[in-house]
């Protein structure tokens, strides 16, 4: 079974500037999640879609972050415009059915965005 | 939001010492705790789904045990191999039930 791809692995921008990461989850799996992890910090959810649909971006930078996930399968995370404090790992993750109470996540390598 | 607190930050063992660390999170409308190991470079990787009160779980050299009526879940290592040094995570759903919400992780080295 193949894992969850993300790209690209590592990106470095100046402030100002715009981003976008890829993700494609695994084959099936109805859940998908972007988090952030800051250095120091656990990963912080940013955005949850069921299918296509967001459940949760409660925690979204909406005024410079987007996020879609066209067809239910890949999805995008966008920055635009990107600022220091966007450094961050950016790890997308999968499960297979609505909510992961029961069952695990699983996550691709990340996206390590450097802001400078 | 959910607070899901870990601890220590982090832990240096010597090779061959065992080792334990510390979830904690509210007890009241429990669901499930997961805890993940993140090595350098890799994915997160899931260790245990755990949900039931006095559940222990083990895989290998690694266990974790679950009290859900005090909030709190061990993970102990025996005897740490330099390939168990990794970042720690664990994490519970939030009040809907539906998304993952991480603590900030114990950072574990072994020193050979």
């Amino acid at each position: 079974e193949a894992g969850v791809a993300q790209s690209p692995r590592y990106k470095i921008i100046e402030k100002r500037q715009s981003v976008a990461f890829w993700c494609n989850p695994i084959s099936g799996h109805a859940t998908l999640y972007w988090y952030q992890q800051i250095l120091g910090q656990g990963p912080k959810l940013l955005i949850q879609f069921q299918n296509n649909g967001v459940v949760d971006d409660s925690q979204l930078p909406k005024d410079r972050f987007s996020a879609e996930r066209l067809k239910g399968v890949d999805s995008t995370l966008k920055i635009q415009p990107a600022k220091l404090e966007d450094s961050a790992v950016y790890l997308c993750a999968s499960s297979l059915r609505f909510g992961t109470v029961n069952t695990e996540a699983f996550f691709g390598q990340g996206t390590r965005l450097t802001v400078v | 939001i959910l607070n899901v607190e870990q601890s220590p930050q982090s832990l240096h063992v010597q090779e061959g010492d065992s080792t334990n660390f510390t979830c904690s999170f509210p007890s009241s409308n429990f669901y499930a705790l997961h805890w993940y190991r993140w090595e350098t470079a890799k994915s997160p990787e899931a260790l245990f789904v755990m949900t039931l009160n006095g559940d222990e779980k083990k895989k290998g050299r690694i266990s974790a045990t679950l009290n859900t009526k005090e909030g709190y879940s061990y993970l102990y290592i025996k005897g740490s191999q330099p390939e168990d040094s990794a970042t720690y995570l664990c994490a519970s759903p939030g009040s809907s039930a539906s998304k993952i919400i991480f603590g900030s992780g114990t950072r574990l080295s072994i020193r050979p």
